[in-house]
């Protein structure tokens, strides 16, 4: 079975300033995607991005970006100019690339950001 | 505009009653899925389907049944059988062919209260 491990429960990023969060994970798997999601107060999920693991291109949404290390089972996320917006929860999740049961997401704890204006 | 519809956003449920739970799609995704949220958790997989009539159990399906009839609608029942049902639901959907059949997209959720 898949597992996400991110273990840094809070972390705080001074605004317009960079932050990384991070996330492992442990798979027997050789194809699979990897996600960051974002929870605001209100609880809504938000997508902030996805990596196929097949890729090695580490994936960019505008200012968040990933370090992908396939070997290593890591999947971290950086936010650069960090806004009072991205306070949040961040959840980092897996997904086999096979379907039926496997289409499930595994989730991690997750992770609170805090911003300090 | 195309989205996930949940509801209610609260619900109060008494001990021993059946509650179910809404959810509602117009992305045209031919899965849906239902999560579980605890505080200090991630979340955890009730059900899913992945065409009309057909669900089946995901990590914690004990206590809560489901229902596919409509490609839009995946609605949840959680039964007095559940014995710790306060926490926050989640509904997802997805694509299952074409482009980003990786990618879940959430409803706005639903608190369910035991009183």
């Amino acid at each position: 079975a898949q597992t996400v491990t991110q273990s840094q429960p809070e972390m705080s990023v001074q605004e317009a300033e960079t932050v990384t969060l991070s996330c492992t994970y442990d798979t027997s798997e050789s194809d699979y995607y990897l996600f960051w999601y974002k929870q605001p107060p209100s609880r809504q999920m938000i997508l902030v991005i996805r990596q196929e693991a097949y890729k090695q291109q580490n994936a960019t949404e505008n200012r968040f970006s990933v370090n992908f290390q396939k070997a290593a089972k890591s999947f971290s996320l950086k936010i650069s100019d960090s806004q009072l917006g991205d306070a949040a929860m961040y959840f980092c999740a897996y997904r086999s690339h096979y379907t039926g049961a496997n289409s499930k997401l595994t989730f991690g704890k997750g992770i609170t950001l805090s911003v300090r204006p | 505009d195309g989205g996930i519809t949940q509801s209610p956003k609260y619900l109060f449920r008494k001990e021993g009653q059946n509650v179910t739970l809404s959810c509602e799609q117009n992305l045209n995704h031919d899965a849906m899925y239902w999560y579980r949220q605890d505080p200090g958790q991630g979340l955890r997989l009730i059900y899913y389907s992945q065409i009309v009539n057909d669900f089946q159990k995901g990590d914690i399906a004990e206590g809560y049944s489901v229902s596919r009839e409509k490609k839009e609608s995946f609605p949840l029942t959680v039964t007095s059988a559940q014995k710790n049902p306060t926490a926050f639901y989640l509904c997802a959907s997805s694509r299952a062919g074409g482009e980003r059949t990786d990618t879940q997209y959430f409803g706005p959720g639903t608190r369910l209260t035991v009183l």
